[in-house]
């Protein structure tokens, strides 16, 4: 079946300092991948959108990269800052048609000042 | 701008008591429109979802249904809630189904 692993054990960094993230899948062959910021009690915030055929992306200082071989993508925040703690969802989408969108279950990330 | 709103916030009803879950989009036309609900430490599951009036799809059998009786609405409905429809409940739109979706403030449900 198909399956989104993200850390479920919570990622603390000192401020400062790049976080990065990680999202692994299995038995999924997704065109699409968003990373999402979640704060608690709050909905998704959509951050980044990456193609299968896209290697990066960046966004100010958010850097997602997408590596179909390894079934693997890396959400890095530089220069990360207390404000930037919260859950990152990462979320698989097929080709489109489905409009459907699987995510996984989130890392939470705490930035320590 | 779009919005989007979701309503009530947080709900506290009894087993086998009926429940609706409102959303609206303000601000475009024909949006793609989700219900996915959140259990504590899990992902989002995908409930449901329409591309246009009356057309819905249901990703999870269960307990639930949609409804989308105008393309801006978008309701969850049960005749009989069980307590593990217990949950975060979140609606979200997209204009395309492959961008980013926006995702309403979500609605806390406890069932008792």
């Amino acid at each position: 079946s198909q399956k989104i692993e993200q850390n479920s054990e919570a990622l603390n960094i000192q401020e400062g300092k790049t976080a990065t993230l990680t999202c692994n899948y299995t038995n999924y062959s997704p065109a699409y991948l968003q990373w999402y910021r979640q704060d608690p009690g709050r909905g998704p915030v959509f951050l980044l959108l990456i193609r299968e055929n896209e290697k990066e992306k960046r966004k100010e200082r958010l850097k997602v990269t997408f590596d179909t071989t390894l079934k693997q993508s890396l959400f890095h925040i530089t220069a990360s800052q207390p404000a930037d703690s919260a859950t990152y969802l990462c979320a698989l989408g097929e080709g489109s048609g489905t409009y459907k969108y699987i995510f996984g279950t989130g890392t939470r990330l705490k930035v320590l000042a | 701008s779009q919005t989007i709103h979701q309503w009530p916030a947080t709900l506290v009803q009894p087993v086998g008591s009926p429940l609706s879950l409102e959303c609206t989009v303000e601000g475009t036309s024909n949006p793609n429109l989700y219900w996915y609900r959140q259990a504590a430490g899990r992902g989002l599951q995908l409930l449901f979802y329409s591309v246009g009036i009356g057309q819905i799809s249901s990703e999870v059998p269960q307990n639930l249904s949609a409804s989308r009786p105008q393309d801006r609405q978008f309701i969850l409905s049960s005749k009989k809630l069980l307590l593990s429809d217990s949950g975060f409940y979140l609606c979200a739109w997209s204009t395309d189904g492959i961008g980013g979706y926006t995702f309403g403030s979500g609605t806390r449900l406890t069932v008792v």
